[in-house]
């Protein structure tokens, strides 16, 4: 139990455009997802939490106009990359919390040319 | 300010023996803790965790000890395989809450 998807694995855009990420619960509802980006040889940053319902919360730093979140149902959540510049290529990854326990997806590479 | 530290950033041990991964924290609020493991390109797998009332929690091949006076917390792996090579990464939060403080991670390679 407990898995979370996330789609695209892998991505490859050109600068300028937009990339939307999805996150889903597969087998248990999130009220609250997390994503973050990790960067090579680095730990995971958290970018924002996102609360199913209502605006999602951003850490310093992170550009809420630039990396908007949606979390409109309990299983479903996505991360949009607007107007994506080659700075924003790295690793993605959701996770959603369940009794405690945060469980996360497999990632999504972005590539911005 | 690191709250959550791993100091050692890589571990090598030979298949059969004990890997053993330190993690230290700085707040004595945090109440729980979990070890996640992470292989390259993918997202990271739940291990085990322990609530701040334990000092040791046991699954299998995998055991956490927590100390919190010295506020440490340890990811001990008996007998070690190859397969458990990977990046480990602890990571702490508040009762209430499910926001994480992540260490840095400790690369372990596991030599067969």
């Amino acid at each position: 139990g407990a898995v979370v998807s996330q789609h695209p694995s892998r991505v490859i855009c050109k600068s300028g455009t937009s990339v939307k990420i999805e996150c889903r619960s597969l087998d248990f509802q999130a009220t609250t997802m997390f994503w973050y980006r990790q960067f090579p040889k680095q730990s995971l940053m958290l970018m924002a939490t996102s609360n199913e319902g209502s605006k999602a919360t951003y850490e310093q730093g992170v550009e809420k106009d630039k990396f908007l979140i949606n979390h409109a149902s309990l299983t479903l959540s996505t991360l949009t990359v607007t107007s994506a510049h080659p700075e924003d290529s790295s690793f993605y990854i959701c996770s959603a919390a369940h009794q405690e326990t945060q469980y996360f997806g497999p990632g999504t590479r972005l590539l911005v040319l | 300010d690191q709250q959550v530290k791993q100091n050692s950033p890589s571990l090598s041990v030979q298949e059969g023996r004990i890997s053993i991964l330190n993690c230290d924290y700085t707040n004595s609020m945090f109440d729980y803790f979990l070890w996640y493991k992470k292989y390259p390109a993918e997202g990271p797998t739940f291990l085990i965790s322990i609530s701040s009332i334990k000092d040791k929690n046991e699954d299998g091949r995998f055991t956490v000890f927590l100390n919190k006076s010295a506020k440490h917390l340890s990811l001990h792996i008996v007998p070690s395989q190859p397969g458990d090579s990977a990046v480990y990464f602890c990571a702490a939060h508040f009762s209430g809450t499910y926001k994480y403080i992540f260490g840095t991670g400790t690369r372990l390679k596991v030599l067969a």
